[in-house]
């Protein structure tokens, strides 16, 4: 089992909607989730972050975290044709310097 | 902001050849990494160095080899460069502050093509 997984995609959403993106973790010890945006050819760009249970809101974004069940969110209200690109969730472990990568959902907002 | 710069956009080699690629942070981070990405295969982890002259293997080391002579600098080697190593190649740096990794600032990216 992969430690970090993506549906790959692709999420297809009209303008306007809410985009939901969804990552599941298998290692219990995971202590720090990201959210990366990767656009077509570009490299991935930091979004959010969060380390405790719950919600974490940005601007049009929101994180969530659930570590009893493992997963972890991206909420995108009022989806732009401008957010269409890969979504990469990440996670820490306990103890460690290193990310450990999804292969990414790839979102695509249709005007 | 952080910049990580890397010295290439796009490179092509020759199989064989020894390739250096270069990546250089302005922000003082302790931490830097170079990753691959490959469609279907997400990021894969190369090395990453937590301090000067420090440097730990990632998930698929083989092949390739690092160095981190300074805090700034961290440079990728292919020693001996062969077709399967073709990639995109993401160098980044992070700050750790306590016990809390405060994401990555990723290059640009270089584009390897071995032929």
């Amino acid at each position: 089992q992969k430690e970090v997984e993506q549906n790959s995609g692709p999420l297809s959403v009209p303008e306007g909607a809410i985009a939901s993106l969804n990552c599941t973790y298998s290692d219990r010890g995971s202590q720090s989730f990201f959210w990366y945006r990767q656009y077509s050819g570009k490299s991935p760009e930091l979004i959010m972050f969060i380390y405790s249970n719950g919600d974490k809101e940005d601007g049009r974004f929101t994180a969530q975290l659930n570590k009893a069940s493992q997963y972890v969110s991206l909420l995108i209200r009022d989806s732009q044709p401008s957010d269409s690109a890969t979504y990469l969730c990440a996670l820490r472990m306990d103890s460690s310097y290193k990310l450990i990568f999804g292969s990414g959902t790839r979102l695509l907002v249709r005007p | 902001d952080v910049k990580v710069t890397q010295s290439s956009r796009y490179l092509v080699k020759r199989t064989g050849e020894k390739v250096f690629l270069e990546c250089v942070q302005d922000m003082d981070h302790e931490n830097m990494f170079w990753y691959r990405q490959d469609p279907g295969l997400g990021l894969r982890l190369i090395y990453f160095s937590y301090d000067v002259k420090m440097k730990e293997k990632g998930d698929i080391p083989e092949g390739y080899s690092v160095s981190r002579e300074k805090k700034e600098r961290f440079s990728l080697i292919l020693e001996s460069a062969s077709t399967n190593q073709t990639s995109m190649y993401l160098c980044a740096s992070s700050l750790i502050s306590g016990h809390s990794l405060y994401g990555y600032t990723f290059g640009s990216g270089t584009r390897l093509t071995v032929v």
